[in-house]
């Protein structure tokens, strides 16, 4: 089962700021925060990761809180190509091979004109 | 350059037939990995080879059987299908180094009859 609690979906206007949190409460300390996506039917899409620090890429921002225990993706000028379901996965730092990724419902994203 | 692609997109079968879904990576990644989406949407876990090697096996039925003829490959052989085999099968791969990301195919749809 998914280690994680998301809202089932959000609304967000086009150009604004969507800010997606996600509840881990019961995150270890060697696990890490992954996010991923999925646009409507394609295969999920990296992007980003974090274990204890705030990460940034070019795609999001993720905010991770001090005790760990939830984290906010951030995308900070949502497009209408946002539209999909985010995942925030927690996954065990194992040994290569055997990152088991579990995807739980995710939060439907919805980017509106 | 698509990075993980699978063939077919599409496969329509009957019940008890035995099909293949092929999974090729040009990424120069170590480990590759099977999941399946049901109609539900829940993407879960069946597989992950390393090197050739199987590492994960979640509990999926023996009918089920992933191939490995080598890094680049992981194909996934069905034997005697059933209705509840109808899916959406994603490959992913990833690099032998953790923590790190997977990238997934554009999946198969498998409808079963």
């Amino acid at each position: 089962d998914a280690k994680t609690t998301q809202p089932t979906s959000m609304d967000c206007a086009e150009g604004r700021a969507a800010n997606l949190p996600c509840n881990h409460s019961t995150i270890s300390g060697n696990e890490y925060v992954y996010w991923y996506r999925q646009i409507h039917s394609q295969g999920p899409q990296y992007i980003i990761h974090g274990l204890k620090n705030n990460e940034t890429n070019e795609m999001a921002s993720l905010i991770i809180t001090e005790d760990r225990k939830s984290s906010t993706l951030i995308l900070p000028h949502a497009t209408l190509r946002d539209t999909a379901v985010y995942y925030c996965i927690v996954s065990p730092l194992g040994q290569g091979g055997s990152e088991k990724l579990v995807f739980g419902k995710g939060t439907k994203l919805t980017v509106n004109p | 350059d698509t990075a993980v692609s699978q063939t077919p997109k599409y496969l329509v079968t009957q019940m008890g037939n035995d099909k293949s879904i092929k999974c090729e990576q040009n990424l120069g990644h170590d480990t590759m990995y099977w999941y399946k989406q049901d109609s539900k949407k829940f993407l879960k876990i069946m597989f992950s080879y390393n090197n050739k090697e199987l590492i994960i096996n979640e509990t999926v039925p023996n009918r089920f059987s992933p191939k490995s003829p080598d890094k680049a490959h992981l194909n996934l052989h069905i034997n005697s299908l059933e209705l509840g085999d109808s899916a959406v099968y994603f490959c992913a791969s990833s690099r032998l180094l953790v923590p790190d990301t997977q990238y997934f195919g554009p999946g198969t749809r498998l409808t079963v009859l």
